[in-house]
This record gives C-alpha cells, sequence and structure tokens, in this order.
C-alpha cells in the first residue's frame, strides 16, 4: 500500500506564476520529507527537505510547508520558469531509514 | 565526486533470460538502495543495505530478484529468469547519515525484457 501518495499525475502552470505540488502520507512516524526532482533519462535529484519539527522550509523559489495534523506536505515554485518543466516526487522517511516515495508529478511550465 | 554509476544505461533482453544490474556507489556513503520507477507505484524500494549488509528486502517482489554487496564500491541486482513484467527503469542511489540524510541517486538502468 502506499504510504506516500500524490494524487496529481501532472500539472500545468504559465511561466511565472506560482507551482503547487501536494504530497500525502499516511504513516504518522515518518518525521522527515524531502522533495526530488526528475528530468528525462536522468535519475532524481534532490530539491528540498524539511523535518517534522518545522512546518516551513524555503530555498530561494522553493519552498516546503508540513502539515503534520492534515499529514499533507506541499511544494511551492514561485515564480515558475520553463526549466522547472520536470517530474516532481515527494518522499518521506522514519528515523532516517528507508525512503518511500510517491508516483510523482508532471510538472510542465508553459512559457 | 563522481556521483553513483549504474551499468549498463539500456538493457533489452529476452524473457527467461538472466538480467544484472550494477551500482558503483558514493564513496564513503554506508546505505545502498535499489528502487524501481514504474508509472503505478513510482519509485518503489526494492531493497537497501546497510555497510553492506541488506537490512530490508521485502520491496524485492519475487524470488526471482535477488541483490548483493559484496563490498561497500559495488552492488548488483539480478533477476532470473526476467519477465516483460519486469520492464521498468532501476535506480541505485546511496546515503550517508552526514550528509543530511539525503539520496543521491545514479542515472539509472532502462530494462526492457521482450
Amino acid at each position: 500500500d502506499q504510504q506516500v501518495k500524490q494524487n496529481s499525475p501532472s500539472l500545468s502552470v504559465q511561466e511565472g506564476r506560482i507551482s503547487i505540488l501536494n504530497c500525502d502520507y499516511t504513516n504518522s512516524m515518518f518525521d522527515y520529507f524531502l522533495w526530488y526532482k526528475k528530468y528525462p533519462a536522468e535519475g532524481p535529484t534532490f530539491l528540498i527537505s524539511i523535518s517534522s519539527i518545522k512546518d516551513k522550509n524555503e530555498d530561494g523559489r522553493f519552498t516546503v510547508f508540513l502539515n503534520k495534523s492534515a499529514k499533507h506536505l506541499s511544494l511551492h515554485i514561485v515564480p515558475s520558469q520553463p526549466g522547472d518543466s520536470a517530474v516532481y516526487f515527494c518522499a518521506a522517511s522514519a528515523y532516517g531509514n528507508q525512503f518511500y516515495f510517491g508516483t510523482g508529478t508532471s510538472l510542465t511550465v508553459i512559457p | 565526486d563522481a556521483g553513483v554509476i549504474q551499468s549498463p544505461r539500456h538493457e533489452v533482453t529476452e524473457m527467461g533470460q538472466e538480467v544484472t544490474l550494477r551500482c558503483k556507489p558514493i564513496s564513503g556513503h554506508d546505505y545502498l538502495f535499489w528502487y524501481r520507477q514504474t508509472m503505478m507505484r513510482g519509485l518503489e524500494l526494492l531493497i537497501y543495505f546497510n555497510n553492506n549488509v541488506p537490512i530490508d528486502d521485502s520491496g524485492m517482489p519475487e524470488d526471482r530478484f535477488s541483490a548483493k554487496m559484496p563490498n561497500a564500491s559495488f552492488s548488483t541486482l539480478k533477476i532470473q529468469p526476467s519477465e516483460p513484467r519486469d520492464s521498468a527503469v532501476y535506480f541505485c542511489a546511496s546515503s550517508s547519515r552526514g550528509r543530511g540524510m539525503r539520496l543521491f541517486f545514479g542515472s539509472g538502468t532502462q530494462l526492457s525484457v521482450l
């Protein structure tokens, strides 16, 4: 059973606007969350992370929000750029052992 | 740092044949993970090692799949016999707790079983 879910397979956004990618999880033991970005024919690369002791982490145009009570996290990209077009994976871990990934959301930023 | 190195990049084989995927983790990393990417399940964890020892192989689909890590710089994932439903992209990743518990992925092996 999927412990990490990304219910939107795809998302299209105009350049310059905000992209919001969502992720839900079921395991309340997860204490560390990450977002990865994947281009075609490449491996996923780390984008941003957040610990469960925080509810927000920001890195340039990327911000991750964590709502522990709702078991929900989101990635905001502002402003979106064409180079952001990729598949984004949400991942979660408990105590830094196994990393569970979602099914990914394909983001297309339209110039 | 060369990153995680996987070989081959592409593998096309016929049903029933043995397939071996290879991975060289980043030097100094003590965790190694094998993932499989499919449309239905996303990145699915197959097995992971810590200090060359398999810790959890519950994600391995069935006995046709096996993985080894004979030393800190090399791991293999073997499928014998292969079946068309094994067609997917297989990723190897490594990590070290000293690096903020983040996984570093290789470029993957695209496996096609005909």
